[in-house]
């Protein structure tokens, strides 16, 4: 199994300010991934963060917009860049061992 | 490309009531389907999976059967409780490393 721990777990920003998001395990592991959930809405994977590596962008985000670090096996860190209200969603880090686990989630309201 | 489809909901219940939340996919490959439950306030649990044709996936007495046929993965339970009142997402996995497709959400609400 993986704790994944992540912070902050909530935050209310201004639009066009940034917000980074951290993302610790309790293990090494190889790949992490960041997913969105907007209100009411499902989850959709970000990007997929290698160690060492750039990370991998899904189909509609740019690194400009969600530049993301991963500096070691158990780290990561997504940044929400020029916010606007649209960006207001649950951010989840997650990564995959023998399954696939979920932190906590950063409740994000951007005014 | 890969998609999930779920019942709309949400989904009221009394106590002790049968569950159903249909789940059906589309998908290149062969997919591993999961359902996962996300309680109030609390994060994203795995409730079961099930990784090819006909397995059952089975959790704190949720079921699910991974249908090829059909392309479903219809998540059951016979007799349903306040507790398990929390939003359910079917998701499929596997064709593409540690990549989720989920479906929309359904909130399931059993009162007692």
């Amino acid at each position: 199994s993986a704790v994944i721990s992540q912070k902050p777990s909530r935050d209310i920003c201004q639009r066009g300010t940034s917000l980074t998001i951290q993302c610790q395990v309790d293990s090494q592991v190889t790949m992490m991934f960041w997913y969105r959930q907007q209100p009411g809405q499902s989850l959709t994977l970000i990007a997929t963060a290698n160690q060492g590596s750039e990370a991998t962008y899904e189909s509609g985000f740019v690194i400009d917009k969600f530049p993301i670090s991963r500096p070691n096996l158990t780290f990561s860190t997504l940044t929400v860049s020029n916010m606007s209200p649209e960006d207001s969603s649950i951010y989840l880090c997650s990564v995959e061992t023998a399954e696939q686990f979920f932190g906590p989630g950063t409740r994000l309201t951007v005014l | 490309g890969d998609s999930v489809t779920q019942m709309e909901g949400p989904v009221t219940l009394s106590e002790e009531a049968f569950l159903t939340i249909n789940c059906t996919y589309t998908a290149t490959g062969y997919p591993s389907l999961f359902w996962y439950v996300q309680y109030p306030g609390e994060g994203l649990q795995l409730l079961l999976k099930a990784t090819k044709a006909d397995d059952k996936g089975s959790n704190k007495g949720f079921e699910a059967t991974y249908r090829k046929e059909t392309t479903s993965f219809h998540l059951e339970k016979g007799s349903v409780q306040v507790s398990d009142s929390a939003v359910y997402f079917c998701a499929l996995g596997g064709t593409s490393y540690g990549k989720l497709t989920f479906g929309q959400g359904t909130i399931l609400t059993v009162h007692p």
